[in-house]
This record gives structure tokens, C-alpha cells and sequence, in this order.
């Protein structure tokens, strides 16, 4: 497998502000996506980082609220923008098609967000 | 649509096994995995099985597929303490890539 780093870990926001979420991998990879896994829930999937092209949402997220990039195989940003306590969740970026086992998708550690 | 349940609870004493059920209904899923979430961390893939395979042993894990019934379960021969994490079952929905998770079982050990 590989090493999934993501920064911040944690982060306090206020209501209205945005945040952008880092996932970087050390090994490039195919995909890359963006969870999102409220308190006390399972995980949900935001969208599809696509590398050199806009990101592939899923129903009832979208790109204005959640903007992501994918610059490059290895590195990808989730923003959450205009917050609300409703956005208080752990945001998780996990990433599939490493050589060898190319489906199995393999998470970061994910940042717990809370919004005031 | 794609629809992944687990039972929420379960508890049992270090040394016993340990079983945890998962239904789901999208009957064309290619893999099914099982991850484990331990507080405050993220997932960590414990195992995964093909659709086309009955069961799969790891060590002290073996996963069982019924794919008649869309019933996949986990087996965790000789629970330790460590092992009391949350426990997420997860299929590939529609769309290869797209990963469909469960609602999450809580394993809780007691010595």
C-alpha cells in the first residue's frame, strides 16, 4: 500500500470561512477521491478527483461547495467553502490504482472539521 | 440504488470469535471489502473478496460470501482488545471505482 498524508488533521472554523483539505500519496496513483463521514455515520462519497480535469460529483454535492483540484498523480485538495455547522465532519481522501492492486481503494487519515 | 446494511452493535469477550454481518443489493459488485476504523483514525483495508470466490482467509480473519443471498460476513477468530474499532463493510456500486460502504459495526471487547 501507500503512505496517505492529509493535512490539517484537525481544524476549528468559523461559520462562513473555507478550508482547504491536502491529500498528498507517496506513489502515483489513478484515482483519487473525496469522502466525507458525519459524526456518527458511515462514509459517503463527495466526487472523483480527476487528474487535468474537473472533478466527477456525486448526487447532491457540488463543485461551488466543495472545489477540488488534482494537479498532478500524487496530490489533491478538497475545499469546503462557506461553511455551516452542517459541514462539521471528518473529511476523508483515499486513492486507488496503485501498481498491483489496482481497484482496492486505500484511505488518509482523514481531518476532522469542526465549524462553529 | 446501492444499499449497505450492517446490525450496529456487537460485543463480545477476548477469546471468542467474532462474526459481523453485511447485506447489500447491488448484485453486479465485483469486490466487497471490509475496513476497520479504530477512534479518532482513519480506514485501514483489512480484506477484500471477489465477487466470484465463496470465501477468503487472512490469518485470523475469513471472510464468507453468499452472493444468492448478498450476504457477506466477517469472522475474527480469537478477539483480542484490539481489535474494538468500528468495522465498515463496502461494495463497488455502480460505476467501477465508486465504493458503496455500510453503516458500521461496533466491535466492543471486553477482557
Amino acid at each position: 500500500s501507500a503512505v496517505i498524508s492529509q493535512k490539517p488533521s484537525r481544524d476549528i472554523c468559523q461559520r462562513g470561512t473555507s478550508l482547504t483539505i491536502q491529500c498528498q500519496v507517496d506513489s502515483q496513483v489513478t484515482m483519487m477521491f473525496w469522502y466525507r463521514q458525519q459524526p456518527g455515520q458511515s462514509l459517503t462519497l463527495i466526487a472523483t478527483a480527476n487528474q487535468g480535469s474537473e472533478a466527477t460529483y456525486e448526487s447532491g454535492f457540488v463543485i461551488d461547495k466543495f472545489p477540488i483540484s488534482r494537479p498532478n498523480l500524487t496530490f489533491s485538495t478538497l475545499t469546503v467553502s462557506n461553511m455551516s455547522p452542517e459541514d462539521s465532519s471528518i473529511y476523508l481522501c483515499s486513492v486507488s490504482g496503485l501498481a498491483g492492486v489496482t481497484d482496492t481503494q486505500y484511505f488518509g487519515p482523514g481531518t476532522r472539521l469542526t465549524v462553529l | 440504488g446501492e444499499d449497505v446494511e450492517q446490525s450496529l452493535f456487537l460485543s463480545v469477550r477476548e477469546g471468542d470469535s467474532s462474526v459481523i454481518n453485511c447485506t447489500y443489493t447491488d448484485s453486479s459488485s465485483t469486490y466487497l471489502y471490509w475496513y476497520k476504523q479504530e477512534p479518532g483514525a482513519g480506514l485501514q483495508l483489512l480484506t477484500y473478496i471477489f465477487s466470484n470466490m465463496d470465501m477468503k482467509q487472512d490469518q485470523r480473519l475469513t471472510v464468507l460470501l453468499n452472493k444468492k443471498d448478498k450476504h457477506l460476513s466477517l469472522r475474527i477468530a480469537d478477539t483480542q482488545t484490539g481489535d474494538s474499532a468500528i468495522y465498515f463493510c463496502a461494495e463497488t456500486g455502480t460505476g467501477f471505482q465508486k465504493l458503496v460502504f455500510g453503516t458500521g459495526t461496533r466491535l466492543l471487547v471486553s477482557p
